[in-house]
C-alpha cells in the first residue's frame, strides 16, 4: 500500500513571498499520478497542480509549480508571490496507476496548514 | 447548481439513529466516492462507484451504506453509528475511461459535517 507523508503541519509565509510546502510518498510501483490539492476555509477542496510519474519535467500552473524527484519520492509544491487567497490546507494525493484498475480512490497526506501573513 | 453538491451541510445524530448523506454531481462524470476527513488523520477513501458499480469498499464497517442510482447521484446510509464517526464526509467525482485508470482530476463537494452524539 502506498503512504503519502507531509511532515509540515503548518508553515506560514509573508504575503509576496515565496513558500515551499513538503511531500514524501512510498510506493513500490513505477507509474503513477501525483497531485495537490488546496482545502479553503469554505472547505470545498480543489486541484492545484498535477504531476505524471513519467514525465520528468516539472508541472507549473502560474504561481504553483513542482519539484518532483522520483528517485527520492518526493513531490514539493511551491508558491511564488504568496497572497491572501493562498491560506488554505494543502495536501498532497498519490493515485495508482493500475491498468486494469478503472476508478481509484486518491491516497492523501494528512494536509499542512499554510498561513499568509499580510 | 454546478459542479459537485452535498446535503446536507451538517448533520447531527444520536447512536442509534439513521439518516442519509446524498451527494449529487453535476459534471457528466461516471465515477464517484466517498471520502471521511477526521481530525488530524489524511482523508481517507470510503467508497468507489465507477458506471454505478462499486469498485472498491475499503474496508468501512457495515454501519455505513453506500448507494449509487445513477452516475449522477450517490448516497451514504448512516445507523448505529459511533462517536468516533463525527468527521467531515467528502464525496468526488471524476470522469474515468472504462479499463485505465485516468489523469483526471477529482472535483470534491463541500462535505457534510457528521457530529454523532
Amino acid at each position: 500500500a502506498q503512504t503519502v507523508t507531509q511532515s509540515q503541519p503548518e508553515m506560514s509565509v509573508q504575503e509576496a513571498e515565496t513558500v515551499t510546502l513538503s511531500c514524501t510518498y512510498d510506493t513500490s510501483e513505477s507509474d503513477y499520478y501525483l497531485f495537490w490539492y488546496k482545502q479553503p476555509p469554505s472547505r470545498q477542496m480543489i486541484l492545484v497542480i498535477r504531476q505524471e510519474a513519467y514525465k520528468q519535467q516539472n508541472a507549473t500552473e502560474n504561481r504553483f509549480s513542482v519539484n518532483f524527484q522520483k528517485a527520492a519520492k518526493s513531490f514539493s509544491l511551491k508558491i511564488s508571490d504568496s497572497q491572501l487567497g493562498d491560506a488554505a490546507m494543502y495536501f498532497c494525493a498519490y493515485r495508482s496507476l493500475d491498468p486494469g484498475g478503472g476508478a481509484d480512490g486518491l491516497t492523501f497526506g494528512k494536509g499542512t496548514h499554510l498561513i499568509i501573513q499580510p | 447548481e454546478t459542479g459537485v453538491t452535498q446535503t446536507p451541510r451538517h448533520l447531527v445524530m444520536g447512536m442509534t439513529n439513521k439518516k442519509s448523506l446524498k451527494c449529487e454531481q453535476h459534471l457528466g462524470h461516471n465515477a464517484m466516492y466517498w471520502y471521511k476527513q477526521s481530525a488530524k488523520k489524511p482523508l481517507e477513501l470510503m467508497f468507489v462507484y465507477s458506471l454505478e458499480e462499486r469498485v472498491e469498499n475499503n474496508s468501512v464497517p457495515s454501519r455505513f451504506s453506500p448507494e449509487c442510482p445513477n452516475s449522477s447521484h450517490l448516497f451514504l446510509h448512516l445507523h448505529t453509528l459511533q462517536p468516533e464517526d463525527s468527521a467531515l464526509y467528502l464525496c468526488a467525482s471524476s470522469q474515468e475511461i472504462a479499463g485505465w485508470v485516468s489523469y483526471n482530476e477529482q472535483f470534491f463537494g463541500p462535505g457534510t459535517r457528521l457530529t454523532v452524539l
